[in-house]
């Protein structure tokens, strides 16, 4: 079945780099995309940026300067990486997919919550 | 980019009553639309995409309708497991993908 699972560390210092992996199974990461989707604590959703199944990226032009997202296929793992973090970076930081020409999110990990915080 | 204007962002109803969440699109996104429930500490969950099509599994209380630029979601017979955010997302036009503000539904 398909799973996705967020990692990466629970406390980033100020001004440095988040990086976070989600790790797939039960789907092909070069016929879906993978998104990352992050939530302040009680607040609302915003996308950050994907992946598609080609390989290329769009990102919110919000977080472009930022922001970067890749891949690794063979270990079906999908990466983020923010540098710059502040304080109102805080958040639950989710992956999810969709399908080609279907860009809806059916499928979510369980979220990792990011704190921002010397 | 489109702006997606979602309400109310709270609603309280009794069990049993009908509740209808709105989300206005800031340009024509062609029923490119999804709605999402969310409960405290969970991952959001697909409740309709295309505006109006029922996700797999999602009970028929949950239902979709709208076009243009104005869409709503209806929950009929309000159960406790509805307690919830419910938030809106347009796919029509990207990047960016973009969700409402959410509405945190409660009972009375």
């Amino acid at each position: 079945q398909v799973q996705l699972k967020e990692s990466g560390p629970g406390l980033v210092q100020p001004s440095q780099t988040l990086s976070l992996t989600c790790t797939v199974s039960g789907f092909s990461l070069t016929s879906n995309s993978v998104h990352w989707v992050r939530q302040p604590p009680g607040k609302g959703l915003e996308w950050m940026g994907g992946i598609w199944g080609d390989g290329s990226t769009d990102y919110n032009s919000a977080l472009k300067s930022r922001l970067s997202i890749s891949r690794d296929t063979s270990k079906s793992q999908v990466f983020l990486k923010m540098n710059s973090l502040q304080t109102d970076d805080t958040a639950i930081y989710f992956c999810t997919r969709s399908r080609t020409g279907r860009n809806w999110f059916a499928y979510w990990g369980q979220g990792t919550l990011v704190t921002v915080s010397s | 980019d489109i702006q997606m204007t979602q309400s109310p962002a709270s609603l309280s109803a009794s069990l049993g009553e009908t509740v209808t969440i709105e989300c206005r699109a800031s340009e024509d996104i062609y029923n490119g639309l999804a709605w999402y429930q969310q409960k405290p500490g969970k991952s959001p969950q697909l409740l309709i995409y295309n505006a109006n099509s029922l996700h797999t599994g999602v009970p028929s209380r949950f239902s979709g309708s709208g076009s243009g630029t104005q869409y709503s979601l209806k929950i009929n017979s309000l159960q406790s497991e509805d307690v919830a955010s419910y938030f809106c997302q347009q796919y029509y036009d990207y990047p960016p993908l973009t969700f409402g503000s959410g509405t945190k539904l409660e009972i009375k």
